[in-house]
């Protein structure tokens, strides 16, 4: 029962370009939203996150758009660097005030950036 | 500050044995979630922990369990391992949750290395 869903395993950007991550969800519950990055042999960080009162989250290059209706978010990363190439995971939760870490994730995207 | 520490980093079991992975949160975190990743589920969440009482379970079998200590160090167990329980263990702390509704703590999981489970 995949709640979320990155339907693209991989994306291959050109440094200074445009990255876009997308990722679906199915349960209409889930109220907040994050991204985490992940290198190889580390744990994932924490990348950006956005509740479902936004539609839009900024942090530098990393902007996280929310699309409540179609059940749908993506991560822009402006410019790309070689350094963001990692795998990026989709969580999404239940904001229920005393929910503590449960979170959904999606099955993540490997993100190349080339030179 | 140091980071949340999982142990072991790798371990080879075989099957019927049981396992023990330890972590230990972030120092003042008081939550702590477990989480384990294949190649073809990603991260699926095992349980969740706060004031060593458990909050919240996922949908794996009874052979998986856990427990947290009054520092908050947290333990998983896993018993009669199956070749399927191959995976990375992926311990997680947090403050707690405070709504980001009122615009407070995102909900932000801080992740350990992992623990690299092996069942032959």
């Amino acid at each position: 029962d995949q709640q979320v869903k990155q339907n693209s395993p991989s994306l291959s950007v050109q440094e200074g370009r445009i990255s876009i991550l997308n990722c679906d969800y199915t349960n209409s519950m889930f109220d907040y939203f994050l991204w985490y990055k992940k290198y190889p042999a580390e744990g994932p960080t924490f990348l950006i996150s956005i509740s479902s009162i936004k539609d839009k989250n900024e942090d530098g290059r990393f902007t996280v758009f929310l699309n409540k209706s179609a059940k749908h978010l993506s991560l822009h990363i402006v410019p790309s660097q070689p350094g963001d190439s990692a795998v990026y995971f989709c969580a999404a939760g239940v904001d229920r005030g005393s929910t503590l870490g449960r979170l959904y994730f999606g099955r993540g995207t490997q993100l190349t950036v080339w030179p | 500050k140091a980071g949340v520490t999982q142990t072991p980093r790798y371990l080879i079991k075989t099957r019927g044995q049981q396992v023990t992975l330890s972590c230990s949160p972030i120092s003042g975190h008081r939550s702590v979630s477990w989480y384990q990743q294949t190649p073809g589920q990603g991260l699926q969440f095992l349980f969740e922990y706060f004031s060593e009482t458990q909050r919240n379970k996922g949908n794996f079998p009874g052979r998986f369990s856990g427990r947290q200590f009054s520092n908050s160090r947290s333990e998983m167990n896993v018993s009669t391992l199956e070749l399927g329980d191959s995976a990375l263990y992926l311990c997680a702390s947090s403050l707690a949750f405070l709504s980001p509704l009122s615009g407070r703590n995102t909900g932000e999981l801080f992740f350990g290395e992992g623990s690299r489970l092996t069942v032959l």
